[in-house]
């Protein structure tokens, strides 16, 4: 399958810093990608839909201002958390679909970052 | 409102067979997803079900009744390593997920 690479796998900041995350599509084209964030023992929320050359999508209650997206290429999306607090630690997570038509339907995920915010 | 239901926690002996259920009620509706996700890992692809009938992979299930908003993932001859959430998501009419809060299944020897 189609692999998307992530990184950090790991990041602890200090409170007020800005961390930023990567996500790679490397063995295909992803004019969408996703960004999830995942707390303790709870589902998946879906952030933001990022697109190539555009603004990304937020989600309702998803501060735009504070998750800041860039998707400049067709291979790499990056999250950049800015001003952290110890509230956004968390699992961060992409992902991307491989193929042009949104009903192709598998999603390929990241490994995932996990932020610790001190 | 859109809603996924799957039941938080399941125990199962290795070796055995497991059925995880869901419910779902989704603004439209593009196939039902079953992902596994080990603890501190991102989910991976099981099954994709959007017609209504039992999709078999190896030692993975998957059954879709769209009248019903209800699908299950059956797992046998259970092992260790199958010990994971098991998270159901559901495509709406735009083609977004929309994700259960995952079953974990628990597996003893």
């Amino acid at each position: 399958g189609a692999v998307v690479s992530q990184h950090p796998s790991w990041v602890i900041c200090k409170s007020g810093t800005s961390v930023k995350i990567e996500c790679r599509s490397l063995d295909f084209q992803a004019t969408t990608m996703f960004w999830y964030r995942q707390f303790p023992k709870q589902s998946l929320m879906l952030m933001a839909t990022s697109n190539e050359g555009s603004k990304a999508t937020y989600e309702q209650g998803v501060e735009k201002d504070k998750f800041l997206i860039n998707h400049a290429s067709l291979t790499l999306s990056t999250l950049t958390v800015t001003s952290a607090h110890p509230e956004d630690s968390s699992f961060y997570i992409c992902s991307a679909r491989d193929g042009a038509g949104w009903e192709s339907g598998e999603l390929f995920f990241g490994e995932g970052s996990r932020l610790t915010v001190l | 409102g859109q809603n996924i239901d799957q039941p938080t926690e399941m125990t199962a002996t290795e070796g055995a067979i497991v059925q995880i259920n869901c419910t779902y009620q989704t603004s439209g509706f593009n196939g039902l997803f079953w992902y596994q996700q080990h603890a501190g890992e991102a989910p991976t692809f099981l099954s994709y079900n959007v017609l209504d009938g039992l999709e078999e992979k190896g030692r993975f299930s998957s059954f879709l009744s769209r009248s019903k908003g209800y699908s299950y993932l059956l797992l046998k001859e259970l092992q260790m390593k199958d010990s994971a959430s098991y998270l159901c998501a559901s495509m709406d009419s735009n083609y977004q997920l929309i994700w259960g809060a995952g079953t974990k299944l628990i597996i003893k020897p």
